[in-house]
């Protein structure tokens, strides 16, 4: 099993829709969880971390559900600029707290 | 806003070559890392350093791999003797971990071609 598992995608959506992403992943000693965006060719940029009680930046959401080992992120009014692929990133801590990297989901918001 | 720097952007070298790549973590971090992006692939940890020593590496960090961080301000990624699978993104990043913020900030990276 992956240590962090996102559907790939693309998810083609217009202008002003909601998106959701999700992701699962396979160490239950995780214990941090992050949103990063890259965009192509370029350095992963932190979205937002996650917690279990839920957090939200404007439009966009995420949720940790430690239980079934499951982290998403909603995407409210969909802009242009937010095409891009969205990394699901977890951190056993410790340490070191290295970063496991989802193979990212593409987004890809259409006018 | 403080930001993570890296050069250069790009480095093309041939098979066997010694490359170094540099990195400027963020001023008041105290925590940095190396990764890697193979094109098309997920971005994979390499290696972390804190306190002037490395505290966990990845088995991609072989000793064709070392790390230092010679003055204070930067921390460098070198590689003795390249290959054509190391032709890749890399990336630095810096945490600062304290007060239990574990964000990892990551430079624009250097892309490593390797010929």
């Amino acid at each position: 099993r992956k240590e962090v598992e996102q559907d790939p995608g693309p998810f083609n959506v217009p202008e002003g829709a909601t998106v959701a992403f999700n992701c699962t992943y396979s160490n239950s000693a995780s214990q941090s969880f992050f949103w990063y965006r890259q965009d192509c060719r370029k350095e992963p940029k932190l979205l937002m971390s996650v917690y279990s009680s839920g957090n939200e930046d404007g439009r966009f959401t995420a949720q940790l559900n430690r239980a079934s080992q499951y982290i998403s992120l909603l995407i409210r009014d969909s802009k242009l600029s937010d095409s891009a692929t969205y990394l699901c990133v977890v951190a056993l801590g410790g340490a070191t707290n290295k970063l496991i990297f989802g193979t990212g989901t593409l987004l890809a918001v259409q006018p | 806003e403080p930001e993570v720097t890296q050069t250069p952007s790009h480095q093309v070298t041939q098979m066997g070559q010694e490359v170094i790549l540099r990195c400027v973590p963020i001023s008041n971090h105290l925590y940095f890392y190396w990764y890697r992006q193979i094109l098309g692939q997920k971005v994979e940890f390499l290696v972390s350093f804190y306190n002037n020593e490395i505290s966990e590496k990845s088995e991609i960090f072989d000793d064709q791999f070392s790390v230092e961080r010679p003055d204070g301000s930067n921390f460098t990624l070198k590689i003795r003797s390249t290959k054509l699978e190391d032709s890749a993104m890399y990336f630095c990043a810096s945490s600062d971990n304290r007060f239990e913020t574990y964000e990892q900030y990551f430079g624009p990276g250097t892309r490593l071609t390797v010929t």
